[in-house]
């Protein structure tokens, strides 16, 4: 089984730090995703990348980076984390046509 | 652009009750269809998926057929139990099979 790893499960961030998640997977997939996950609206697409050094622009990607210099690690990046950015991230991996796995979340709240 | 609706919640219901939480979609070409499940505290996880028109997925005793008539994926469990209380989540890929677009979510709370 793929286990994708997010090496925080709580995090607390004042406005304005930079803010890095970090998100490693143990299969060797090749696309690695990262989303947001808000109530009422669902879980919505902020970045992926498709291979190393390679990445796309999710629906909500304002305010946001990503960093992908090895296959198993893609880094979120908040360049100066804003109070609407509290919410829980939640890291994916995947290849071809096969299921998404997750990893268990990052709960962000910036004070 | 490609989109999922689902029925929103929250769906309380009582042990051993037929479930049923509706999902439709919007896309332009032939996505594949998934249902996840996230329990409290948890990453989401693959409940069952379809790939094409008419199949069935089926896991864990729910089950959900890929209508593209109505353009649905409607999640049915016949007795639910106090476990599957969780976030349900209806998802589509699109046609170059990665990033999935997904519902709302809906919370099921089942009570004994």
């Amino acid at each position: 089984d793929v286990k994708v790893t997010q090496s925080s499960r709580y995090l607390v961030k004042r406005t304005g730090e930079k803010v890095f998640l970090e998100c490693v997977q143990d299969m060797d997939h090749e696309n690695m995703f990262w989303y947001r996950q808000d109530p009422g609206l669902g879980l919505r697409l902020i970045y992926f990348s498709y291979d190393v050094k390679m990445k796309e622009k999710g629906d909500i990607p304002e305010g946001y980076s990503v960093s992908r210099e090895k296959k198993e690690r893609f880094s979120l990046i908040l360049e100066s984390a804003s109070t609407n950015q509290t919410s829980m991230y939640l890291c994916a991996a995947g290849q071809g046509n096969s299921p998404l796995h997750f990893g268990n979340g990052t709960r962000l709240t910036v004070t | 652009g490609d989109s999922v609706t689902q029925m929103e919640g929250p769906v309380t219901l009582s042990e051993e009750a037929f479930l049923t939480i509706n999902c439709t979609y919007t896309a332009t070409g032939y996505p594949s269809l998934f249902w996840y499940v996230q329990y409290p505290g948890e990453g989401l996880q693959l409940l069952l998926k379809a790939t094409k028109a008419d199949d069935k997925g089926s896991n864990k005793g729910f089950e959900a057929t890929y209508r593209k008539e109505t353009t649905s994926f409607h999640l049915e469990k016949g007795s639910v139990q106090v476990s599957d209380s969780a976030v349900y989540f209806c998802a589509l890929s699109d046609q170059a099979g990665t990033a999935l677009i997904f519902g709302k979510g809906t919370t099921l709370s089942v009570s004994s």
